[in-house]
């Protein structure tokens, strides 16, 4: 069983400032981690994902997230927000199913606001 | 290369009434999903294709009936709708094969509004 916790629904911060978001994962197998971007009325975008390698990773939009595995964390990172930024953010975990699908558990999701 | 994509993007249906949700993907992925979003609940699995002929349940399918009607297109029914179904839709595609690839790519979604 995989499950996902995002600590805050809704995150605000000021124009320039670090963006950090929370994400805690448990999974039974070794897992892998992703961060989603939903901007108002579309579907989802992937930022950035990890599946094995280094565990810092880099996204798109000067975005990154660090795997902790002693942590069981994904924290989103970004060291100054942009207004463009404002959107809902999603980490999800999955694990390869051995029929050769993917399922992926989201967690509920951050809003961020980004304050001018 | 369109990606997913989805139709309609909006509907109002009555309580009672049914209709189908069509999605198709031309990046020849083997397995496609159909997913609800709905406030404070992230997205929630209601059924998904491992491959061209397989259907399964997810973690919400019931009022729900899908097709996977070839490899390109994966239908989501709702027989006799209801206001619970109200929700935004999304269907996504995956391409299994190389653990490298593991990105699901998603639909613009469909704003459901059941009265």
């Amino acid at each position: 069983a995989q499950s996902v916790t995002q600590l805050g629904s809704h995150v605000s911060v000021s124009e320039g400032a670090l963006v950090l978001l929370r994400c805690n994962y448990s999974s039974s197998v070794p897992p892998y981690l992703f961060w989603y971007v939903q901007y108002p009325n579309q579907g989802l975008q992937l930022l950035l994902k990890y599946t094995t390698g280094a565990t810092l990773v880099k996204g798109i939009n000067g975005f990154e997230a660090e795997f902790k595995k002693s942590e069981t964390s994904f924290h989103l990172t970004k060291p100054s927000a942009h207004m463009s930024d404002a959107a809902e953010y999603f980490c999800a975990v999955s694990d390869m199913n051995s029929g050769g699908y993917q399922k992926v558990t989201f967690g509920i999701g951050t809003k961020l606001q980004v304050i001018p | 290369n369109a990606g997913v994509t989805q139709t309609p993007k909006f509907q109002v249906l009555k309580t009672g009434q049914s209709m189908t949700l069509q999605c198709a993907q031309d990046m020849n992925h083997n397995s496609m999903y159909w997913y609800r979003q709905d406030p404070g609940m992230g997205l929630r699995l209601i059924y998904y294709s491992a491959s061209e002929g397989t259907t399964d349940k997810g973690e919400v399918p019931n009022g729900y009936n899908v097709s996977r009607l070839n490899k390109r297109e994966f239908s989501l029914r709702l027989e006799s709708a209801a206001p619970s179904q109200t929700s935004v839709y999304f269907c996504a595609s995956y391409r299994s094969g190389r653990s490298s690839y593991n990105e699901q790519f998603f639909g613009p979604g469909t704003r459901l509004t059941v009265l």
